[in-house]
């Protein structure tokens, strides 16, 4: 059955260094997201993307992040200059369709860790 | 403003016995998702409940969502220790932003 595959699965990481978490989509969806769960909180919404592009960001996704797709199977997700806060467990998912009709797929996370 | 708000809650069951959360919600849906967590995992999609639906069954799964209460509940039946995990509600909204909004989680334990 395909799947979204996420590495790593666990980073530690100096605050102010920067981390790349790398995501493989299911190879015919054409939505990518990124998600984040803080340890006990919400699942957050970071950014979609589609057709090469950021569709939509939310107000956490801010100028320390960034997406790329930057070989057409991969879809990672920057964070420039790592803060305490930073901290959680970062998932990628992707859909089928090009809107939110059907359900999302996700992959198992990756933990971040922010010293 | 937040979508996608389960009554927080954690849940303990016996084996054999039905497991019932809610969720609740502010604006105006196209659907309405539920995912499943276990402790460390991804998330795995349950069921979505579109906004002209009442209810919906999947296996031992019942939905359903009352759009004038901006509400939903998800049953599962006939409780299994498997069935222990934190389950989240997921709204799509039906005017601005093209995501899902997920709440906080319920956290389900099934006593065997």
């Amino acid at each position: 059955e395909p799947e979204v595959t996420q590495t790593p699965s666990h980073q530690v990481t100096q605050m102010g260094q920067e981390v790349i978490l790398r995501c493989v989509p299911i190879s015919n969806h054409l939505y990518f997201y990124w998600y984040r769960q803080i340890l006990g909180q919400k699942v957050e919404f970071l950014v979609s993307f589609y057709n090469n592009e950021i569709s939509e960001k939310s107000e956490i996704f801010d100028d320390q992040f960034s997406v790329e797709r930057p070989d057409g199977s991969n879809f990672t997700l920057k964070i420039r200059s790592t803060k305490l806060e930073d901290s959680a467990m970062y998932f990628c998912a992707s859909s089928e369709g090009i809107d939110l009709t059907g359900e999302l797929f996700f992959g198992e996370g990756s933990r971040l860790t922010v010293l | 403003s937040q979508q996608g708000e389960e009554d927080p809650q954690a849940l303990s069951i016996q084996e054999g016995e039905n497991a019932t959360m809610n969720c609740s919600y502010k604006t105006s849906i196209n659907n309405l998702q539920w995912y499943r967590q276990n402790s460390g995992r991804g998330l795995v999609h349950l069921i979505l409940i579109r906004s002209n639906e009442r209810e919906k069954h999947s296996g031992r799964l019942r939905v359903t969502l009352d759009t004038s209460k901006k509400s939903s509940s998800l049953l599962i039946t006939a409780s299994r220790a498997a069935d222990t995990a934190s389950y989240f509600c997921a709204t799509d909204p039906l005017y601005g932003n093209n995501r899902l909004a997920f709440g906080k989680g319920n956290q389900v334990v099934v006593i065997p």
